[in-house]
């Protein structure tokens, strides 16, 4: 099983400062097709999760530019530009590329 | 407007069975994979099954492997988890979630998140 590995595992951020997030596999996640299966979420209190980057380096429909998404086969890392208060939340990476999925243990980010 | 809306949580004892059930609506639902994923109490994401809208095939996490069924009704837009044996580590909250692919695995992002269904296992 590929296992996600995060950190930080929690990030107190200003308001407008940058911030990144790391995700590592286990195992490679670029598959045969040239695609890289690792997806971004963001869980903020009290709501179910969001997609915010698909395939690596896709913003989800709605996602503002501040957040970008990069990395090569086993090294990932989400970042977050010109932090504001609404990105407060749960970060989680995911593997899909292989079954089973598995998710990374979540970063929070909160606000100083 | 796309929707998930899940149903049939609950209490049941250690042992028990919980049929969990999902409503799509606002796009075709057969074209499409579908997951559940779990959060248990003050913890991560897990994902629990996929149903793949390509070919129908189901996949399952090893923790839940013979014990939880996925299945889906086309013309009701709905995706069931059958879940039987419950244990107390089966306690939380279950999401229902739409792939942006039909065929998995892989998938390539889940784009749309229900509210999700509380399940808890105690006696």
């Amino acid at each position: 099983d590929i296992v996600m590995t995060q950190s930080p595992l929690s990030l107190p951020v200003t308001p407008g400062e940058s911030a990144s997030i790391s995700c590592r596999s286990s195992q490679s996640l670029l598959n045969s097709n040239g695609y890289i299966y690792l997806d971004w979420y963001l869980q903020k209190p009290g709501q179910s999760p969001q997609l915010l980057i698909y395939l690596n380096s896709n913003r989800a429909s709605g996602v503002p530019d501040r957040f970008s998404g990069r990395g090569s086969g086993t090294d990932f890392t989400l970042r977050i530009s010109r932090v504001e208060a609404e990105d407060v939340g749960v970060y989680y990476c995911m593997q899909a590329l292989q079954i089973p999925y598995s998710f990374g243990q979540g970063t929070k980010l909160d606000i100083k | 407007e796309v929707q998930l809306l899940e149903s049939g949580g609950g209490l049941v004892q250690p042992g028990g069975s919980l049929r969990l059930s999902c409503a799509a609506s606002g796009f075709t639902f057969s074209s499409y994979a579908m997951s559940w994923v779990r959060q248990a109490p003050g913890k991560g994401l897990e994902w629990v099954s996929i149903f793949s809208g390509g070919n129908s095939r189901t996949y399952y996490a090893d923790s839940v492997k013979g014990r939880f069924t996925i299945s889906r009704d086309s013309s009701r837009n709905t995706l069931d988890l059958q879940m039987n044996n419950l244990r107390a580590e089966d306690t939380a909250v279950y999401y229902c979630v739409k792939d942006r692919h039909s065929f998995a695995p892989p998938s390539g992002g889940m784009d749309v998140w229900g509210r999700g269904t509380t399940v808890t296992v105690s006696s």
